[in-house]
């Protein structure tokens, strides 16, 4: 079973507006990061938050993190039509494996 | 370029034929892995290496070696191919505690 689960599968926004995806695992974990990946396309790294940290910023992203809860979520501002993409959470488990859920699909339309 | 590179992009496959995918990354990262993408499921932990002369299994090892002999180098082996094994493969590397970089994708179709 996947270690990080998205939700939801799938988002459907306008242009402007925030989109919101959660993540949610099971076991203790190091970090989570969040990639991006484009239709066809290698992932890419988007940002890592540790354990030890509750909220980072990067650019227009800001991810949430709650080890209590088990859960993360990634809020992108303002979105554009180029954020259309599916998304997914992984999560250090180890120094050694980065386990990776099944992802969020985001739609923004123009 | 720095980066991952991944060799071929496309292959097409007979079952019970055997093949290696190249994975070769400039960034002097200790930490390679190699994943598969399935529609609806996401990224998928096949093999990892934490450093030149080691690796280990992840999710689904079964049907697949691998080897690091350098640093820069860690192939995937797929031993006799089967339909299952159709799908796109990803290689990665990072240093510890820090994000992947991954390749472009290798999209393996068997026949």
């Amino acid at each position: 079973s996947q270690q990080g689960e998205e939700d939801p599968q799938a988002l459907s926004i306008q242009e402007g507006e925030n989109a919101t995806m959660n993540c949610s695992y099971k076991t203790s974990i190091n970090n989570l990061q969040w990639y991006r990946q484009n239709s066809g396309r290698g992932l890419v790294h988007l940002i890592l938050i540790r354990s030890n940290e509750r909220e980072k910023h990067s650019g227009r992203l800001r991810v949430t993190l709650d080890t209590s809860k088990k859960s993360s979520s990634l809020l992108i501002t303002a979105s554009r039509a180029a954020d259309t993409a599916s998304y997914f959470c992984a999560t250090d488990v180890s120094s050694y494996k980065l386990i990776f859920g099944s992802g969020t699909r985001l739609l923004v339309r123009p | 370029n720095a980066g991952v590179t991944q060799t071929p992009k496309f292959q097409v496959l007979k079952t019970g034929q055997s093949m290696t995918l190249q994975c070769a990354q400039d960034m002097n990262h200790e930490y390679m892995s190699w994943y598969r993408q399935d529609p609806g499921m996401g990224l998928r932990l096949i093999h990892y290496s934490v450093g030149a002369g080691i690796t280990d299994q992840g999710e689904v090892p079964n049907g697949y070696n691998v080897s690091r002999s350098t640093t820069e180098d860690f192939p995937l082996r797929l031993l006799s191919a089967a339909p299952s094994q159709t799908s796109v493969y990803f290689c990665a590397s990072r240093f510890q505690g820090s994000g992947y970089t991954f390749g472009s994708g290798t999209r393996l179709t068997v026949v």
